[in-house]
C-alpha cells in the first residue's frame, strides 16, 4: 500500500519565518510534487521533481523553493513566510512511466499552514 | 490551454438519494481521467480511472462514465451515505508520461449528504 506522509497536519508560523514542509513516500516513486489548495482555486502545482536533486517549477513557484536530496523525501521551503501563503499544502508522488496510461498520483494527508 | 470544468460547485442531497457530478475537459492529448474523493482536511484519494477506450467503470456505489468525443465525464453516486460527504475532484492527464506534472485539476464539487 503506497504511503505518502507529510510531517505535520497543522502548522502556525509567523510572518518572515523560514518554514520547512517535509514529505516522505515509501514506494520508490521517481516523481514527487507539491501543491497548494485554496477555496475556489483548486489544486495548483508549486514544484515537482523527477529524480534526486532535480526540480522543476510548477505554475506558482514564487516564494517557494524545494529540496530533493534523497529519492523518498521532497521538502518544500518557504524562505520568508507571508500571510498569502496560508493554505493547505499537499504532497504527491507517482511512478515515472513514460507513455503509461494509468499512472496514479498518490497524495499525502495535507498540511494546513497558517501564517500570522 | 488545458482546462477541466466541474459542475455543480456544490450539492446538497438527502441520504439515500442518487446524484451525478459532471466534468468537462479540454486536455490534449488525452491520456486518462480520474475522479478523486477528498474528505475534509485530508488528501485526495483516487476512486476511478478512465482511459480513452473505456465508457463506464464502477467502484461500489460510484459509477464513472467517459465520452471521449464530447470530452465529458460524470460520476454517479447511488444510494448516498453520510460518508459520501466530501469534495470530488476530476483530474485529467495529458499523454506525456502520466506523471502529475501533466495533470489538470478541476476545482471540485463539494457534496453534502444530509440525514
Amino acid at each position: 500500500d503506497v504511503k505518502v506522509t507529510q510531517s505535520s497536519r497543522y502548522l502556525v508560523k509567523r510572518t518572515g519565518e523560514k518554514v520547512f514542509l517535509e514529505c516522505v513516500q515509501d514506494m520508490d516513486h521517481e516523481n514527487m510534487f507539491w501543491y497548494r489548495q485554496d477555496p475556489g482555486l483548486g489544486l495548483r502545482l508549486i514544484y515537482f521533481s523527477y529524480d534526486v536533486k532535480m526540480k522543476e517549477k510548477g505554475d506558482i513557484p514564487e516564494g517557494y523553493s524545494v529540496s530533493r536530496e534523497k529519492k523518498e523525501r521532497f521538502s518544500l521551503i518557504l524562505e520568508s513566510a507571508s500571510t498569502n501563503q496560508t493554505s493547505m499544502y499537499l504532497c504527491a508522488s507517482s511512478l515515472e512511466e513514460s507513455g503509461a496510461m494509468n499512472t496514479e498520483a498518490f497524495f499525502g494527508q495535507g498540511t494546513r499552514l497558517t501564517v500570522v | 490551454k488545458n482546462q477541466v470544468e466541474q459542475s455543480p460547485q456544490s450539492l446538497i442531497i438527502l441520504e439515500g438519494k442518487n446524484c451525478t457530478l459532471q466534468c468537462n475537459y479540454t486536455v490534449s492529448p488525452f491520456s486518462n481521467l480520474r475522479w478523486y474523493k477528498q474528505d475534509t482536511g485530508r488528501g485526495p484519494v483516487s476512486l476511478t480511472i478512465m482511459t480513452f477506450s473505456e465508457n463506464t467503470k464502477s467502484n461500489g456505489r460510484y459509477t464513472a462514465t467517459l465520452d471521449a468525443d464530447t470530452k465529458q465525464s460524470s460520476l454517479h453516486i447511488t444510494a448516498s451515505q453520510l460518508s459520501d460527504s466530501a469534495s470530488y475532484i476530476c483530474v485529467v492527464s495529458a499523454l506525456r508520461g502520466g506523471g502529475a506534472d501533466g495533470l489538470t485539476f478541476g476545482k471540485g464539487t463539494h457534496l453534502i449528504i444530509q440525514p
